[in-house]
């Protein structure tokens, strides 16, 4: 079955500390996506890649980084310089087809729950 | 800047009834709406996407509208279960590439049995 795999599912980590997220996908997608989900807010997106060793700031991305050595690798690094890093993270990804790369829906994986004291 | 909306933010009804979940959304020139599901510590499910250019597209029991120049967009759910418990999110994406979706809060849904 293909989908996309995230983990651990659960983090903890001390203040100060940099943790790395990981997420696989073997859809075959070309763009790939992290969110950031806190209780009450909708998803705010951190960083996306539209292709191999490229990628781009969202909204929110100050304090985390990522790499896309790989089309169905986009782990998600953060670091220390994140004020308030506890938060549940998605990662995703979504087939981009030249024409109406915009009609292809997200696929999510079940996310990372990562708390930092 | 778009701002995405759903209301109510949690809902409650029987098991059968058909309801009515609601999305706006502030800047009409959208190039999708696309509706999800979410579980309890769960990633999000893709239920509909509707194009731009559609009013509507459906799916089992469940049925999306949207209508641009008023900036709204509603899912229908027949016939609602138990199973469909769940909170659901309306994302509007706003760029060609596909890369730009703003998403609303969210409204949960509990249906009882």
């Amino acid at each position: 079955d293909g989908g996309i795999t995230q983990s651990p599912k659960y983090l903890f980590r001390k203040e100060g500390q940099n943790v790395t997220l990981s997420c696989e996908q073997n859809l075959n997608h070309d763009a790939m996506y992290w969110y950031r989900q806190d209780p009450g807010q909708g998803l705010r997106l951190i960083y996306y890649s539209q292709i191999v060793n490229d990628f781009q700031k969202g909204d929110i991305a100050e304090g985390y980084s990522v790499s896309r050595e790989k089309k169905e690798s986009f782990p998600l690094t953060v670091t220390s310089a994140q004020k308030n890093p506890t938060a549940f993270y998605l990662c995703a990804s979504s087939l981009q087809r030249q024409a109406s790369s915009y009609n292809s829906p997200l696929h999510f994986g079940n996310g990372t729950r990562l708390t930092v004291t | 800047k778009q701002e995405v909306t759903q209301i109510p933010a949690a809902l409650s009804v029987p098991e059968g009834e058909n309801l009515v979940l609601n999305c706006s959304f502030t800047d009409s020139a959208i190039y999708n709406l696309q509706w999800f599901r979410q579980d309890p510590g769960k990633g999000l499910t893709s239920l509909l996407l509707i194009q731009s250019s559609q009013r509507e597209q459906t799916s089992g029991r469940l049925n999306a509208s949207l209508d641009k120049s008023s900036g709204r967009s509603t899912l229908y759910i027949a016939a609602s279960q138990p199973g469909d418990s769940a909170t659901y999110l309306c994302a509007a994406c706003t760029n060609q590439a596909g890369t730009a979706l703003i998403f609303g809060k969210g409204t949960t849904l509990s249906v009882s049995s």
